[in-house]
C-alpha cells in the first residue's frame, strides 16, 4: 500500500534551518510528484513547492523562493524539504503529498515549532 | 497567482442534511480542481480530483462538479465523520493554491 512517512517533530530557534524527510513506499517513486504543504496553527493549507522525482525539477511558491530547498534520493525513495532562516511564522505542520492529478496520498505531517 | 474563493466560510448542519460548498477561481482552470478534507490533528484527505472524480474509497455521498471558474462540492447526506474543514485546490498552474476553507460544524 502507498505510504508517505515523514520524520518527527522539530523545535528550532529563529534563524535556524530545518530539514524534513518524506519516505515513500508502495509505488514507483519516480512516477508521481511530491508536494510540500504547510498549515500554521488556526490557518488554512498553503502550498510550498513540488519535486518531480524523475528529474529533480522543483517549482517553488514565490513566497518561499530562496528559503526552501526540495531534494530527493531515488535510492531510498525519500524527498527532503529544507527551510532556512526560520521565523516564528514558520511554526506549522508540514505535509508531503503525492500527486499525479491533484494530490492523493498525504504524509502524517511534521510539526515544526520555532521558539527562542 | 490564481485566487480560490470558497463560500461559505463556515456552515452549521445536522446529520442527514445535504450541504453544498462553492469554490470560484480567479481565472479559468479547466477541470484542474481538487477537494481536500481536513480534520484537527489528522493529515488532510484528498476526496475529489479533476473537478468531479472521487478518489478510491471516498463515499458516494460526496459529489462534485464544475469547470472553468465555478465549482461545487456536495455531500448528499451528512454523516458524523463528515464534520470537518473542506478546501478546494487548483492545480492548473504553479503555485498551486487553496481556498480559505469551509468549516462544516454540527448544528
Amino acid at each position: 500500500q502507498v505510504q508517505l512517512v515523514q520524520s518527527g517533530a522539530e523545535v528550532k530557534k529563529p534563524g535556524a534551518s530545518v530539514k524534513v524527510s518524506c519516505k515513500a513506499s508502495g509505488y514507483t517513486f519516480t512516477s508521481y510528484y511530491i508536494h510540500w504543504v504547510r498549515q500554521a496553527p488556526g490557518q488554512g493549507l498553503e502550498w510550498m513547492a513540488m519535486i518531480d522525482p524523475s528529474d529533480g525539477r522543483t517549482p517553488y511558491a514565490q513566497k518561499f523562493q530562496g528559503r526552501v530547498t526540495i531534494t530527493r534520493d531515488t535510492s531510498t525513495s525519500t524527498v527532503y524539504m529544507e527551510l532556512s532562516s526560520l521565523g516564528y511564522e514558520d511554526t506549522a505542520v508540514y505535509y508531503c503529498a503525492r500527486s499525479v492529478s491533484g494530490t492523493d496520498y498525504w504524509g502524517q505531517g511534521t510539526l515544526v515549532s520555532v521558539s527562542s | 497567482d490564481i485566487q480560490m474563493t470558497q463560500s461559505p466560510s463556515s456552515l452549521s448542519a445536522s446529520v442527514g442534511d445535504r450541504i453544498t460548498i462553492t469554490c470560484r477561481a480567479s481565472q479559468g482552470i479547466s477541470n484542474y480542481l481538487a477537494w481536500v478534507q481536513e480534520k484537527p490533528g489528522k493529515a488532510p484527505k484528498s476526496l475529489i480530483y479533476a473537478a468531479s472524480s472521487l478518489h478510491s474509497g471516498v463515499p458516494s455521498r460526496f459529489s462534485a462538479s464544475g469547470y472553468g471558474t465555478d465549482f461545487t462540492l456536495t455531500v448528499s447526506s451528512l454523516q458524523p465523520e463528515d464534520f470537518a474543514t473542506y478546501y478546494c485546490q487548483q492545480y492548473d498552474g504553479f503555485p498551486w493554491t487553496f481556498g480559505q476553507g469551509t468549516k462544516v460544524e454540527i448544528k
